[in-house]
């Protein structure tokens, strides 16, 4: 019963630093989605893939590249970390590709870029 | 511009009392609804979930929450709260149309606190 795990759970990296956040899912999930969530900003969508080798922009693209490695696994990378980009990240995955069916998150991953 | 309200940053119940946090939604038709909870150090996870028929929907946790076209609102309820209902709760929309079935729009969450 694992449904998304998110690699790592805590990070600290220095500016321009590079790292990739993990995320997988073991649901058979067709989409799955990398959000951020600041105080006062609520949940705001990096990017997402509606399905195995697709991938789009969301909200907050910039700075952040993603890899749909497989039907499982969505990964977040962050070439040239910022300060601007601390903040908590989730991953998320649903059964299809709209919206309707719900989401089911990971518990995150904290960041935070000095 | 399609956007979700929670007009309550912040709300403290004592346990045992009924709750109802607010949600509104700007769109001109009827969307699906959702209410997510999120514990601390948490993910979200879902309460429930309106599309159509019956307005008032029952979800996880003992939690209700009724769609009203006319208010276009979708409050979430509980008769009791729990010392353990204590966390942040979120109303999210998905405008139903062709083409833009991918973005869940956001409320900024209300958060809950419980007194004992």
């Amino acid at each position: 019963n694992a449904g998304v795990t998110q690699t790592p759970k805590f990070q600290v990296l220095k500016t321009g630093q590079s790292m990739t956040l993990q995320c997988a899912q073991d649901m058979n999930h067709n989409s799955m989605y990398w959000y951020r969530q600041d105080p006062g900003m609520g949940l705001r969508l990096i990017y997402y893939s509606a399905s195995e080798g697709t991938t789009d922009k969301g909200e907050v693209p910039n700075g952040y590249n993603v890899s749909r490695l497989n039907k499982r696994e969505f990964s977040l990378r962050l070439e040239s970390a910022a300060p601007s980009q601390t903040s908590v990240y989730f991953c998320a995955s649903s059964e299809g590709r709209g919206q309707i069916y719900g989401y089911t998150f990971g518990s995150g991953t904290r960041l935070t870029v000095v | 511009a399609q956007s979700v309200t929670q007009p309550d940053i912040h709300i403290t119940v004592s346990e045992g009392a009924s709750l109802e946090l607010r949600c509104n939604y700007s769109y001109g038709a009827t969307p699906y609804l959702f209410w997510y909870v999120q514990s601390p150090g948490q993910g979200l996870q879902l309460l429930l979930k309106y599309f159509s028929g019956d307005t008032l929907v029952q979800g996880i946790k003992g939690f209700e929450a009724e769609f009203k076209r006319s208010q276009s609102s979708f409050n979430l309820r509980k008769p009791s709260v729990h010392w353990s209902d204590a966390a942040e709760y979120f109303c999210a929309v998905a405008p139903f149309h062709a083409g833009n079935n991918r973005k869940l729009i956001w409320g900024l969450g209300t958060s809950l606190a419980v007194n004992p």
